[in-house]
């Protein structure tokens, strides 16, 4: 099956830099490559996908890449804001109808 | 637009209760999506319906965890009985065949003593 491995476990940046976060996966039948948001006590919320007809896609301050051939895909966020800090899960699966097999996540800190 | 309900929001149980947690997945999405949040073991799959129906349970632990879903406006998860170790954040997520994503609801958070 799926295994997703993500780094660093912890990210701490200053307010205005940029955070990357990079995730591998092992199952080249994926296809589907989200990020989520979760803030403490709240549920997951997606940010961004990318799917594998892509390699980059952006929205405002938020990116991510995806390299098929090495099986590896990141998050890159600029211009860090402090309501940025939250922990931000990768994931991968088949399609976004499929299951989800997530990374151990990454606490990111902004720090003013 | 209601997004994912999930409901109770919060339960505490003791050792050797059953729980029900329950689910009502967005208007229109076509699976469903039972995940189980531990600091140790991260975010991972129990079970998912398609249309209604179980298609991948492989991720409930024993037993003791049971799934249904009757329509396609209702799930629920059941433990029986219940232990300190399944102790978690309970998420359900509804999948959109459409937009092919899928949108978490808020979770239930549950203790058991």
């Amino acid at each position: 099956g799926e295994n997703v491995e993500q780094h660093p476990s912890t990210l701490s940046v200053q307010e205005g830099d940029s955070a990357v976060i990079k995730c591998t996966y092992s199952d080249s039948a994926s296809n589907y490559f989200p990020w989520y948001k979760q803030e403490l006590g709240k549920r997951p919320q997606l940010i961004i996908d990318i799917r594998s007809n892509v390699g980059e896609k952006k929205d405002q301050r938020i990116a991510v890449t995806l390299n098929k051939t090495a099986k590896h895909f990141s998050l890159h966020i600029t211009e860090t804001q402090p309501e940025d800090s939250a922990v931000y899960f990768c994931a991968a699966s088949i399609s976004g109808n499929t299951p989800l097999v997530f990374g151990k996540g990454t606490r990111l800190s902004v720090i003013a | 637009d209601a997004g994912v309900i999930q409901s109770p929001r919060h339960e505490v149980t003791e050792m050797g209760q059953e729980v029900t947690l329950r689910c009502k997945p967005i208007s229109g999405h076509n699976s469903l999506f039972w995940y189980r949040q531990t600091m140790m073991r991260g975010l991972e799959l129990l079970i998912y319906f398609n249309n209604n129906v179980p298609i991948d349970d492989s991720g409930m632990p024993e037993d003791r965890f049971s799934a249904k879903m009757p329509n396609a406006s209702f799930s629920t998860l059941k433990i029986q009985p219940s232990e300190p170790r399944d102790s978690a954040v309970y998420f359900c997520a509804s999948g959109d065949r459409d937009t092919d994503t899928q949108y978490f609801g808020p979770g239930t958070r549950l203790t058991v003593l």
